[in-house]
């Protein structure tokens, strides 16, 4: 069955410090690739997607991510973050042959220490 | 545009009484979606609707949930009667196509209390 995991639940860094935020998936073809962020009280907000062409895609807010096939990973990164970007981080599949939905992984929740 | 417009933002209502969520699409998305969200179990894809049809209502927790999009530009969910164990954030997105390379646009959500 096709899976997403985000191995971590929290991750705390200091401000300035770079950031990788790691998505694992599971399926039998190229998916469909997406990274959310949701700040508190807020919907979910769409920091980029993959779904052909060069597996590095640059993002909102200075993020990117890097598809690698062979690892089946989709891993979210920025090389120096904010104390604004201290929110949930979530990755999504979408799959072809028929599905219409995306399947969201469980979240990372990144805080950003001074 | 202004997005997907949810109402109301929060509601707290009481044990056994009605509640309706409501959502606005984006003008031209023919995909909506339900989501609720809760700390214990993350975000659970309730129901989707294409072309205002629902497609897949197997998340639906039980018959107390109903979804409806009686035109293009329009969804409600209710919840009847309503218990503690709904109270969650519920959130509605919708893309431009069937798709799956199209992303989401989710709304703010509602912020569902039953007291």
């Amino acid at each position: 069955a096709q899976s997403v995991t985000q191995p971590d639940i929290h991750i705390t860094v200091s401000e300035g410090a770079s950031l990788e935020l790691r998505c694992n998936y599971s399926y039998g073809a190229t998916p469909y690739l997406f990274w959310y962020v949701q700040s508190p009280g807020q919907g979910l907000q769409l920091l980029l997607k993959y779904f052909s062409g060069d597996t590095l895609v640059q993002g909102i807010k200075g993020f990117e991510a890097e598809f690698k096939r062979s690892q089946s990973s989709f891993n979210l990164r920025k090389p120096s973050v904010h104390w604004s970007d201290a929110a949930e981080y979530f990755c999504a599949v979408g799959f072809s042959g028929g599905y219409n939905k995306l399947i969201f992984g469980a979240g990372t929740r990144l805080a950003v220490h001074p | 545009d202004a997005g997907v417009i949810q109402s109301p933002r929060h509601e707290v209502t009481e044990m056994g009484q009605e509640v309706t969520l409501r959502c606005k699409p984006i003008s031209g998305h023919n995909s909506l979606f339900w989501y609720r969200q809760t700390m214990m179990r993350g975000l659970e894809l309730l129901i989707y609707f294409n072309n205002n049809v629902p497609i897949d209502d197997s998340g639906m927790p039980e018959d107390r949930f109903s979804a409806k999009m009686p035109n293009a530009s329009f969804s409600t969910l209710k919840i009847q009667p309503s218990e503690p164990r709904d109270s969650a954030v519920y959130f509605c997105a919708s893309k431009p196509g069937q798709a799956n390379y199209y992303g989401y646009t989710f709304g703010s959500g509602t912020r569902l209390t039953v007291v």
